[in-house]
């Protein structure tokens, strides 16, 4: 089975831009998650989507958003960008079966705000 | 909210020892604790996890223990490789695995041929 992928792997954008990250999950899994990835702050849990709504979200200002498509895929959107936004983007995704599944997580985008 | 601790945050072995990162947890609701190895420029790979209804998990050379009475969990690493050589993070939920994991801050672990 193919990995979770994510595109694009790199983005350079400037201040007051926006971007869209792309993540295709597992053959089969149903719930993608969204974390962002920092030297400073670690890994942070962004936002949960399954069956193209969104059941978690995590402590971020809401020019973080997302979404997921009807074959799981996901997108998630950061508009009017920040220096401090620079970072590390991971997706994961999960069978979700309701009975406690790992989470698998893609290469992630690196995202560097200039 | 649920807070994970890890430590320590840098930890150098000669190859052939044992290797063993310690992470602590807040919320007792917490039941899914999973580890895993990062390597430079890829993202998480999962090594091992353990659910709050088992004490101890082994795979190969990997084991962890978990404590649920003292709220932390250990991960063990025997006979360290040089390709162990990475940075692991713990992880909490309690949800399962179903969205929210809580991350440790990491450990960067270097085994010396």
């Amino acid at each position: 089975k193919a990995g979770v992928t994510q595109t694009p792997r790199y983005l350079i954008k400037t201040r007051g831009q926006q971007v869209t990250l792309s993540c295709s999950p597992i053959s089969g899994h149903r719930s993608v998650s969204w974390y962002q990835q920092t030297p400073g702050q670690g890994l942070q849990f962004l936002f949960e989507y399954f069956s193209e709504t969104q059941r978690n979200k995590g402590n971020f200002p809401g020019r973080f958003s997302g979404r997921q498509f009807s074959n799981s895929r996901s997108e998630m959107n950061v508009s009017t960008l920040e220096l401090g936004d620079s970072a590390l983007y991971l997706c994961a995704s999960s069978f979700a079966s309701g009975k406690g599944d790992t989470q698998y997580f893609g290469p992630g985008t690196r995202l560097t705000v200039l | 909210g649920e807070n994970v601790e890890q430590h320590p945050s840098t930890l150098s072995v000669q190859e052939g020892d044992s290797a063993v990162i310690k992470c602590t947890y807040s919320d007792s609701a917490s039941n899914y604790f999973p580890w895993y190895k990062q390597e430079l420029g890829k993202g998480p790979q999962l090594i091992i996890d353990i659910r709050s209804n088992v004490g101890e998990k082994k795979d190969q050379r990997i084991a962890v223990t978990l404590n649920k009475t003292a709220k932390h969990f250990s991960l063990h690493i025997t006979e360290t490789q040089p390709e162990d050589s990475a940075v692991y993070f713990c992880a909490a939920s309690t949800r399962g695995s179903q969205g929210n994991l809580i991350f440790g801050k990491g450990t960067k672990l270097s085994v010396k041929p």
